[in-house]
């Protein structure tokens, strides 16, 4: 099975610009879920996505908006980009059935400038 | 408000012995917690779990060890070896409030396994 793909792997925006970064999950999981990393906080939750439906969100701004389609795919937009909002952002995806673990993509490193 | 902290930011440890990485968690709605590595230019990589009912849970070179009246677990690698150098994020769910996938991860620890 291929895993779950991330594009575009790098990054590099203005402050004020607005991105959109785009998730392709495992085949067959429904479940896809966006992450932020950076170097002092970790690993944050931004929003989980099931069959095109927002499930379960994270303390952000309403900068930072998802969205998933039918074939389970997502996107994850920000707009009005800020300094503070270069990050690498993960997604993962999961059957969403239950208590599963989460499979993780390579991430898009999102650089403001 | 960090509710799950990984107190340690780095860990050097020599081949063949014991790493111990900790985690402790402040919120005791957490029932579900997990561990992942991860390497450079890499997402992280799921390596073990445990639920709440247990307290400790086993696979392979890896285990991992709930306390839950001190909210710690830890995570033990007998023996280490060279390819585990990494870092290690603890990560915990409530899952019983439906948001198995909002895990609150702790900021990780570095592991190096010299030879």
């Amino acid at each position: 099975k291929a895993g779950v793909t991330q594009t575009p792997r790098y990054l590099i925006k203005t402050r004020g610009q607005q991105v959109t970064l785009s998730c392709s999950p495992i085949s067959g999981h429904r479940s896809v879920s966006w992450y932020q990393q950076t170097p002092g906080q970790g690993l944050q939750f931004l929003f989980e996505y099931f069959s095109e439906t927002q499930r379960n969100k994270g303390n952000f701004p309403g900068r930072f908006s998802g969205r998933q389609f039918s074939n389970s795919r997502s996107e994850m937009n920000v707009s009005t980009l800020e300094l503070g909002d270069s990050a690498l952002y993960l997604c993962a995806s999961s059957p969403g059935q239950g208590n599963e673990k989460l499979f993780f993509g390579s991430g898009t490193q999102l650089s403001v400038l | 408000d960090q509710q799950v902290k990984q107190n340690s930011p780095s860990l050097s440890v020599q081949e063949g012995r014991i790493s111990i990485l900790n985690c402790d968690y402040t919120n005791s709605m957490f029932d579900y917690f997990l561990w992942y590595k991860k390497y450079p230019a890499e997402g992280p990589t799921f390596l073990i779990s445990i639920s709440s009912i247990k307290d400790k849970n086993e696979d392979g070179r890896f285990t991992v060890f709930l306390n839950k009246s001190a909210k710690h677990l830890s995570l033990h690698i007998v023996p280490s070896q060279p390819g585990d150098s990494a870092v290690y994020f603890c990560a915990a769910s409530d899952f019983r409030s439906g948001t198995a996938s909002k895990l609150t991860f702790g900021t990780g620890t570095r592991l190096q396994v010299t030879l």
